[in-house]
């Protein structure tokens, strides 16, 4: 009954080879959100998408690049991966922006990237 | 960028005890959120506090958000394996910025 998946889970790819990861909801939530979590630094935002075709880049955007066609894809691309960007990958979704704190943000259970 | 810390970062009890987990920043945040992770799994909301000096309970779990809305805390009582996880705090950005900015989490074992 997940609302949000991620695909692939798993993925070893090679230093400058292009990637995308890809997440899928079925909630129709406005706001979607790819985050990398990594020791020692927690959860850090990418890029964020508040509707179709309309994105903008987070903490940590360089190398990273994201589109969303449909309200129910959310794509992230690492143009030419590195080394540096293996990590865990997670998307995110939200009914509503986080004023007043109405609304949490649900998860998908990751991709885990390892670049080689 | 709004940081949140969180302490300890590493913490493993007995069950049955009590514990207590800390997050703090220097900034104000409109509400704060906290999550638990489960290895392989992404973060789940357990609360938000939003007003100043609220707490929330959540049957084992009490929640405080602090006076200032600069800090919480999360205590656990009488801990269970269950209970083992890491735990995320987020706050919700100030004027301006709605995304959360997360802290880098207490990871948690309680052991039977």
């Amino acid at each position: 009954d997940a609302g949000i998946t991620q695909s692939p889970r798993h993925k070893v790819t090679e230093t400058g080879t292009p990637v995308t990861l890809r997440c899928h909801q079925t909630e129709n939530h406005r706001y979607m959100y790819w985050y990398r979590q990594d020791p020692g630094h927690g959860l850090r935002l990418i890029h964020y998408s508040y509707g179709v075709k309309d994105t903008d880049k987070g903490e940590v955007s360089d190398g990273y690049s994201v589109s969303r066609s449909k309200t129910e894809d959310f794509l992230l691309t690492l143009e030419s991966a590195t080394s540096s960007q293996t990590s865990v990958y997670f998307c995110a979704i939200s009914e509503s922006v986080v004023v007043g704190g109405a609304y949490g943000y649900t998860f998908g259970s990751g991709t885990r990237l390892t670049v080689v | 960028t709004q940081l949140l810390e969180q302490s300890p970062q590493f913490l493993s009890i007995q069950e049955g005890e009590n514990l207590t987990v800390y997050c703090n920043s220097s900034s104000v945040f409109s509400s704060l959120q906290w999550y638990r992770q489960e290895p392989g799994e992404g973060p789940v909301l357990l609360v938000t506090v939003v007003t100043g000096g609220e707490v929330k309970k959540l049957k084992r779990l009490t929640f405080q958000f602090g006076d200032a809305r600069k800090d919480s805390s999360l205590h656990i009582t009488a801990a269970q394996p269950g209970d083992t996880g890491l735990y995320l705090c987020a706050g919700e950005g100030g004027a301006g910025s709605y995304q959360l900015t997360f802290g880098k989490g207490t990871k948690l074992s309680v052991i039977p």
